[in-house]
């Protein structure tokens, strides 16, 4: 079945530290990638997406690339601030409609320190 | 922008005893409503997919006589945790599906902490 992979946290870094999260994938087909963050206190948010291989999503300074030949989807991003501590979470969907259901990896912990 | 709106936040219940969490959509109506578990450093694992005015579709291991769902209205689905045991101590959060021409968006709730002691 579809599965998805995400590096060992938790991850503790200095403000405008670069990050990177890595997250792969097992899926039949095409799926559809996401990261969703979840900042304290609140419910998971969609940060970005890609639903095809080579798309590039983008939100918040936040950036990842789909890549099908090493099927990743690892999460950057260039300067991280104190306000980026979260939980995030890698995600697929390899259907549509009612069958759009997500398949999570398990979440990552950032601490971004001042 | 969409809100879902999950309920309690954190419980605690008694062994043998059964809790409700509600799930509601506060400004959309949501065709498809998700409800997933959350072990401590485990994926969420989704429990099960239902849809207004129908059963809902369990995954495979998920006991339904013991996860209630019901999916009363467009706004609302509940999932009840029938005679608790500690085993079902979790983090539950459920999500909603908007459908649109654009595609699917879904929306999470702020999940929900059972404790049972």
């Amino acid at each position: 079945g579809d599965s998805v992979t995400q590096m060992e946290g938790p991850v503790t870094l200095s403000e405008e530290a670069f990050l990177t999260i890595n997250c792969t994938y097992t899926a039949t087909g095409y799926p559809s990638l996401f990261w969703y963050v979840q900042y304290p206190g609140e419910g998971l948010q969609l940060l970005l997406k890609a639903t095809k291989a080579d798309d590039k999503g983008s939100n918040k300074g936040f950036e990842a690339t789909y890549r099908k030949e090493t099927t990743s989807f690892h999460l950057e991003k260039g300067s991280v601030q104190v306000s980026d501590s979260a939980v995030y979470f890698c995600a697929l969907s390899a259907g549509t409609g009612a069958n759009s259901k997500l398949t999570f990896g398990k979440g990552i912990t950032l601490s971004v320190r001042p | 922008g969409a809100v879902v709106s999950q309920h309690p936040s954190r419980v605690i219940c008694k062994s043998g005893t059964s809790v409700k969490i509600e799930c509601r959509s506060l400004d959309f109506q949501a065709t498809t409503m998700f409800w997933y578990r959350q072990f401590p450093k485990k994926s969420l694992m989704l429990m099960a997919t239902s849809n207004e005015g129908s059963k809902a579709t369990y995954e495979q291991g998920v006991e339904k006589d013991k996860f209630l769902i019901n999916h009363a209205s467009l706004t609302l689905s509940t999932l009840t945790v029938t005679s608790a045991h500690p085993e079902d101590s979790s983090f539950y959060i459920c999500s909603a599906q908007v459908d649109s021409r654009s595609g699917n968006t879904i929306y999470f709730g702020e999940g929900s902490w059972l404790t049972v002691v």
